[in-house]
């Protein structure tokens, strides 16, 4: 079966770089959601998107925005990456009849030096 | 503000052991999840609890789910290498958003 897919799976950056994280959600899927891991930490809601609309925000940093494009793919771009948004950053895809399963992707593992 | 809460945050066990993870959390909403992660890795879905009293396994692992107490957990019977890391609870706020707990690393020792 088809599942999330993301990329690119490693990214490395300097800070005050700008990075742009790709998501292609499971084929049928309206809504796509980013979280953030941090080394040794739980993952972190960012934002959600359902129908290319924003449906959800998170801890996500002013430095950050997404959109979510008419083929439902999404985009979560960063700017002025500082040492700290080096993480693990995954997106996952529901679709709104089954909106209480979320499929995770296999995350961009971002590093900023 | 949702709160999940896991102990033990860490677990070190020998191989044939069986132990339980603790997912405690604040509101009264059914629906509760468990994921586990490789390092490195993505989030493993491994059981949705739809309502009260709602139990289900697979293979080593049981979980349960008692809404009136605001508990969850996850039972591992004889435990084996292969079951080795990072375990999740997590919970909606709202429609949308996930929140986890902080994660139990469970390493089985030979």
């Amino acid at each position: 079966a088809a599942g999330v897919i993301q990329s690119p799976r490693h990214l490395i950056k300097e800070k005050r770089e700008t990075a742009t994280l790709k998501c292609y959600p499971i084929p049928r899927h309206d809504t796509v959601y980013w979280y953030q891991q941090g080394p040794g930490q739980d993952p972190q809601f960012l934002i959600s998107f359902y129908e290319k609309m924003q449906s959800d925000k998170g801890s996500i940093p002013d430095r950050f925005s997404a959109q979510q494009f008419s083929d439902y793919h999404s985009e979560l771009n960063m700017s002025s990456l500082e040492l700290g948004d080096s993480a693990l950053y995954f997106c996952a895809s529901s679709t709104r009849q089954v909106s209480y399963e979320q499929y995770f992707g296999p995350g961009t593992r971002l590093t900023v030096t | 503000e949702l709160k999940v809460e896991q102990n033990p945050l860490f677990l070190s066990m020998q191989e044939g052991k069986n132990y339980t993870i603790y997912c405690n959390y604040s509101t009264t909403s059914d629906r509760l999840y468990w994921y586990r992660q490789d390092p490195g890795k993505s989030l493993e879905s491994l059981f949705v609890l739809l309502s009260n009293g709602a139990v289900k396994q697979e293979g080593r692992l049981m979980a349960s789910l008692d809404t009136k107490a605001r508990l969850s957990t996850l039972h591992i019977t004889a435990a084996v290498h292969d079951l080795s890391a990072t375990y999740f609870c997590a919970k909606f706020q709202g429609a949308q958003k996930l929140v986890f707990g902080q994660g139990t690393r469970l390493t089985i020792n030979p």
